[in-house]
């Protein structure tokens, strides 16, 4: 079974705040993913990862970075936590399967909150 | 871009078939369609996927119109355990998929 291990499931942090979020993948897919979800949003896309240092960014990546230096592992970065970055942070990872489908599996995810 | 259109809310009696519906209308002829389904303090876990055949596994059944247009995810035999917020994705472009708010399907005992 594919297996994606977030570093925290509850996270509480100031303002101004550094905040690293970790993701780990076990089965050696290229692509990874950072979506926040919130309250009648759904998931929103924050950033990807399609190889090692290569990311590219989704539909809402203001206020965050991201880092991808081995392939199993992902890393979202808040430079400067905001109040409005209070959030579920899930991580995925997925990789081309049959027939040129794809699927993506998803980590429990981080209950992010910032005070 | 292929975007999907689902009921916000539907219910379900327990044993009963579920049939959530998605609107996928301008899908382009190469895109799949996806299944995911997310319970509560989860994250979203896939169902099935298909792009011009019905599907059939383990979890469901996908039923997509001739012209894939629209799709239906069946829950055969729905339990309590089903109860979640599903949702319907179409692959955009590249790797990205486009969540929408889902349906959220309550099975009644």
């Amino acid at each position: 079974d594919v297996k994606v291990t977030q570093s925290s499931r509850y996270l509480v942090k100031r303002t101004g705040e550094k905040v690293f979020l970790e993701c780990v993948q076990d089965m050696d897919h290229e692509n990874m993913f950072w979506y926040r979800q919130d309250p009648g949003l759904g998931l929103r896309l924050i950033y990807f990862s399609y190889d090692v240092k290569m990311k590219e960014k989704g539909d809402i990546p203001e206020g965050y970075s991201v880092s991808r230096e081995k392939k199993e592992r992902f890393s979202l970065i808040l430079e400067s936590a905001s109040t409005n970055q209070t959030s579920m942070y899930l991580c995925a990872s997925g990789s081309l399967g049959e027939r040129l489908s794809y699927e993506q599996y998803f980590g429990p995810g981080t209950r992010l909150t910032v005070t | 871009d292929a975007k999907t259109t689902q009921p916000p809310s539907m219910d379900c009696a327990e044993g009963r078939a579920a049939n959530l519906p998605c609107n996928h209308s301008t899908i382009s002829g190469n895109e799949y369609v996806y299944w995911y389904r997310q319970i509560h303090s989860q994250g979203p876990q896939y169902i099935i996927h298909g792009l011009k055949n019905n599907e059939t596994n383990e979890m469901a059944s996908l039923i997509i119109t001739e012209d894939r247009k629209s799709s239906t995810l069946i829950l055969p035999h729905a339990t309590l355990r089903d109860t979640a917020v599903y949702y319907c994705i179409v692959r955009v472009t590249g790797n990205q998929f486009y969540f929408g708010t889902g349906t959220s399907l309550t099975v009644i005992p």
